[in-house]
């Protein structure tokens, strides 16, 4: 089956832990992203990645970190520096179509993270 | 800065109604435009991917349309059904330099009653 894993499906932190969110493709595709969801809110860009071992921010990047070793994952750490981290997020990619653009994007199952 | 809007934030019709939702983008020079589908706590699921020099794709029930001029997307949904209950974003991709993204609408609650 081809596609996008993503875990835990959930995950409950303890103020001042870093906790580290699993996501893996199959799909072969470069880029990468992670989007984070919010209630009543749209999808909002954290990270993403369009080559092995580089990435750029996002609009929320504050308080996260994301590496990209390997092409088919992309792990994504929450740290203690986020002030805000319940929310649920989003693991997709995207391949590299005709003239070499992005075309569709798929995404995982999501994590839904709990601050306790 | 790219904006994209959806009208209305929640519908709900009867089943067997058709239906249109729409997505408006404020930058016209957008390379696609997608329609995922997400159910409660659920990913998003890709309903549909328009480029931007075409003008409709059709999937079953489903035909979306693009006028990229007038910033504007429809997402029609043929004979609906309690299944087709769910929430409906739109997204544009946009290159800055080689950079690519995905601009999300904040959705559209339809729900199709019995």
């Amino acid at each position: 089956d081809g596609g996008i894993t993503q875990s835990p499906k959930y995950l409950f932190r303890k103020e001042g832990q870093n906790v580290t969110l699993s996501c893996e493709q199959n799909l072969n595709h470069d880029a990468m992203y992670w989007y984070r969801q919010d209630p009543g809110q749209g999808l909002r860009l954290i990270y993403y990645s369009q080559i092995v071992n580089d990435f750029q921010k996002g609009d929320i990047a504050e308080g996260y970190s994301v590496s990209r070793e390997k092409k088919e994952s992309f792990p994504l750490t929450v740290t203690s520096a986020q002030k805000n981290p319940t929310a649920f997020y989003l693991c997709a990619s995207s391949g590299l179509g005709v003239g070499g653009r992005y075309n569709e994007q798929f995404f995982g199952p999501g994590t839904r993270l709990t601050v306790l | 800065k790219q904006e994209v809007t959806q009208i209305p934030a929640a519908l709900s019709v009867p089943e067997g109604e058709n239906l249109v939702l729409n997505c408006s983008f404020t930058d016209s020079a957008i390379y696609n435009l997608q329609w995922f589908r997400q159910d409660p706590g659920k990913g998003l699921t890709s309903l549909l991917l328009i480029q931007s020099s075409q003008r409709e794709q059709t999937s079953g029930r489903l035909n979306a349309s693009l006028d990229k001029s007038s910033g504007r997307s429809t997402l029609y949904i043929a004979a609906s059904q309690p299944g087709d209950s769910a929430t409906y974003l739109c997204a544009v991709r946009y290159y800055t330099g080689t950079a690519s993204k995905l601009t999300f609408g904040t959705g559209t609650r339809l729900q199709v009653t019995l």
